[in-house]
């Protein structure tokens, strides 16, 4: 069985401030991992998606992802903090075949 | 062009009634999903069709009924509706279960 772990439900920054939301799984077989964006009141919006290419993995809006096999994490960074950046964000996990597995998701909050 | 479509946005119905929440998408996709997100976000999958056919049924009560007419639109029937059934429900589509999926808008559903 697949499952995901958000580490802080809540994250706050400052604008202009790096971001780093974790996110660490367990699989038994080479995982596909998601990050998906939720802003208020709309539906989840795909923001980087990893399938064993390149381990360091870019996605829109500046966001980038780190598979890390040995650490099993899978942390969403971001250089610079933008206000539009305040969502909620979620973890995913998936061995390619059933479903996806999501984390609890994580709020992230940014400071003027 | 709206890639994964739900109808209504918003439901608000009395305990005991029955209601159906609609969703097509136009991608093309063979694999259609029923999240249902409680109001602490937490995302729990209900049910996934692939090609029409059910493939996942999670642990969810008799009263909902989902029903693919064709591979294009999921729909989810809802009967005899209780207050615990208040959420936001989201359809999502996939070329292949387990890969990335792409969420609709979300249809809040409120019982009183």
């Amino acid at each position: 069985a697949q499952s995901v772990t958000q580490l802080g439900s809540h994250v706050s920054v400052s604008e202009g401030a790096l971001v780093l939301l974790r996110c660490n799984y367990s699989s038994s077989v080479p995982p596909y991992l998601f990050w998906y964006v939720q802003y208020p009141n709309q539906g989840l919006q795909l923001l980087l998606k990893y399938t064993s290419a390149a381990t360091l993995v870019k996605g829109i809006n500046g966001f980038e992802a780190e598979f890390k096999k040995s650490e099993t994490s899978f942390h969403l960074t971001k250089p610079s903090a933008h206000m539009s950046d305040a969502a909620e964000y979620f973890c995913a996990v998936s061995d390619g075949a059933q479903k996806l597995v999501f984390g609890q998701g994580t709020r992230l909050t940014i400071n003027p | 062009d709206t890639a994964v479509s739900q109808t209504p946005k918003y439901l608000v119905t009395q305990m005991g009634n029955d209601k159906s929440i609609k969703c097509e998408q136009n991608l093309g996709h063979d694999t259609m999903y029923w999240y249902k997100q409680d109001s602490k976000k937490f995302l729990k999958i209900m049910f996934s069709y692939n090609n029409k056919e059910l493939i996942i049924n999670e642990t969810v009560p008799n009263r909902f009924s989902p029903k693919s007419p064709d591979k294009a639109h999921l729909n989810l029937h809802i009967n005899s509706l209780e207050l615990g059934d208040s959420a936001v429900y989201f359809c999502a589509s996939s070329v292949l279960q387990g890969g990335e999926q792409y969420f609709g808008p979300g249809t809040r559903l409120t019982v009183t």
